[in-house]
């Protein structure tokens, strides 16, 4: 099993509609976790972190399902600028230095 | 502004033929990492670093080396390159504990 395991899409969306992804991690240590966006042949850029009370950032909004071992990513109002790759991070603690894991991404087309 | 720069976006090589790729931060960041990225594989940590001279293998470490002879700049090292290297290869540098990381723009490799 990956350690972490996402849904590669493409979600194709239309403008307006909210679209929720999911985010699954193998290990129950693992201590941190994060949302990257990625755009087409660009670095990815670090969208927003996800805490145990879930956060908020103008439309989107992340939560962590510890229980579950998920995370999500919801955007409301999902704009043609959203579309993007978004990735899944997660961190944990190995031998005294921080082990990050990224997920393939999941593609999010937003259509007119 | 955190600024990661690599030191070409594309690259064609021959098989057999030693690769440098370098990677410099500007942010005095403790933490440097080096991904490839692949269709349908995600990232894939190759090496990190947590100092200077010090290295860690990642989780695809076989047919590459890294250096890191001061704070700012991290090399990625090919020693032969071979076809199944062809990839993009990401550099990422974050201050401690490796929350954020701040990638640089990518260098598309080709080995033929």
């Amino acid at each position: 099993r990956k350690e972490v395991e996402q849904d590669p899409g493409p979600f194709n969306v239309p403008e307006g509609a909210t679209v929720a992804f999911n985010c699954t991690y193998s290990n129950s240590a693992s201590q941190s976790f994060f949302w990257y966006r990625q755009d087409c042949r660009k670095e990815p850029k670090l969208l927003m972190s996800v805490y145990s009370s879930g956060n908020e950032d103008g439309r989107f909004t992340a939560q962590l399902n510890r229980a579950s071992q998920y995370i999500s990513l919801l955007i409301r109002d999902s704009k043609l600028s959203d579309s993007a790759t978004y990735l899944c991070v997660v961190n944990k603690n190995s031998g005294g230095y921080q082990k990050v894991t990224f997920g393939i991404g999941t593609k999010l087309q937003v259509i007119p | 502004d955190v600024k990661v720069t690599q030191s070409s976006r594309y690259l064609v090589k021959r098989t057999g033929e030693k690769v440098f790729l370098e990677c410099v931060q500007d942010m005095d960041h403790e933490n440097m990492f080096w991904y490839r990225q692949d269709p349908g594989l995600g990232l894939r940590l190759i090496y990190f670093s947590y100092d200077v001279k010090m290295k860690e293998k990642g989780d695809i470490p076989e047919g590459y080396s890294v250096s890191r002879e001061k704070k700012e700049r991290f090399s990625l090292i090919l020693e032969s390159a071979s076809t199944n290297q062809t990839s993009m290869y990401l550099c990422a540098s974050s201050p401690p504990p490796a929350y954020e990381q701040y990638f640089g723009p990518g260098t598309r490799l080709t080995v033929t």
